[in-house]
């Protein structure tokens, strides 16, 4: 069974560009939750989509957005980067129904400069 | 608000002696609790939650709902067991976030 996806691995950036993140969850989970994780603020929850629906929303900006398609598969998306945006993100998918905890991608390792 | 707190940023203990990795939580509902691991370049990876109050890698989590504590214990810590380790906490229903504690990195030594 495929784990979930994040796309790409890596990315380097410029302060004032867009960026797009890509997770595909594992084969039968519906929901998908994004989060941010840094050495300061540690890991922070983005946002959750079940169902192509955004279901709930953390403490993020508004350049902070997403989405989800009909099979499950989400896209984060940053505008008009800040140097504080650099971080790892991490997708992770879950059943949502079931009650059961997450698992998480490897991550989205982004660099603002 | 949620809030789960892990007091040590960092915890050694030698080969062979029990561990104990303390969180604490704040919620005002009925909360479930999770313990997740992350070993040395891997992802993030569940390692168990109260509900199923299974016993995964010789690792076991009581909820205290007295403390609001979910200490996670291991009788004799391996060297394997190195890895930091987050307490999580998800309030139920449809709206689901995990709240994660900031982490205790443990280290066993030889």
């Amino acid at each position: 069974k495929a784990g979930v996806t994040q796309t790409p691995r890596y990315l380097i950036k410029t302060r004032g560009q867009q960026v797009t993140l890509s997770c595909s969850p594992i084969s039968g989970h519906r929901s998908v939750s994004w989060y941010q994780q840094t050495p300061g603020q540690g890991l922070q929850f983005l946002f959750e989509y079940f169902s192509e629906t955004q279901r709930n929303k953390g403490n993020f900006p508004g350049r902070f957005s997403g989405r989800q398609f009909s099979n499950s598969r989400s896209e984060m998306n940053v505008s008009t980067l800040e140097l504080g945006d650099s971080a790892l993100y991490l997708c992770a998918s879950s059943p949502v129904l079931r009650n059961y905890g997450y698992t998480f991608g490897s991550g989205t390792r982004l660099t603002v400069v | 608000a949620q809030r789960v707190t892990q007091p040590e940023k960092l915890l050694s203990v030698f080969k062979g002696a029990p561990v104990e990795l303390k969180c604490n939580y704040s919620y005002s509902g009925s909360p479930e609790l999770f313990w997740y691991v992350q070993y040395s370049r891997q992802r993030l990876q569940l390692l168990l939650r109260h509900i199923s109050r299974e016993s995964i890698k010789g690792f076991t989590a009581d909820l205290n709902k007295g403390e609001t504590s979910f200490h996670l214990k291991k009788p004799f810590a391996q060297e394997e067991d190195s890895a930091m380790y987050y307490c999580a906490l998800t309030s139920r229903g449809s709206a689901r976030q995990l709240t994660f504690g900031s982490g205790t990195q443990l280290t066993v030594l030889p």
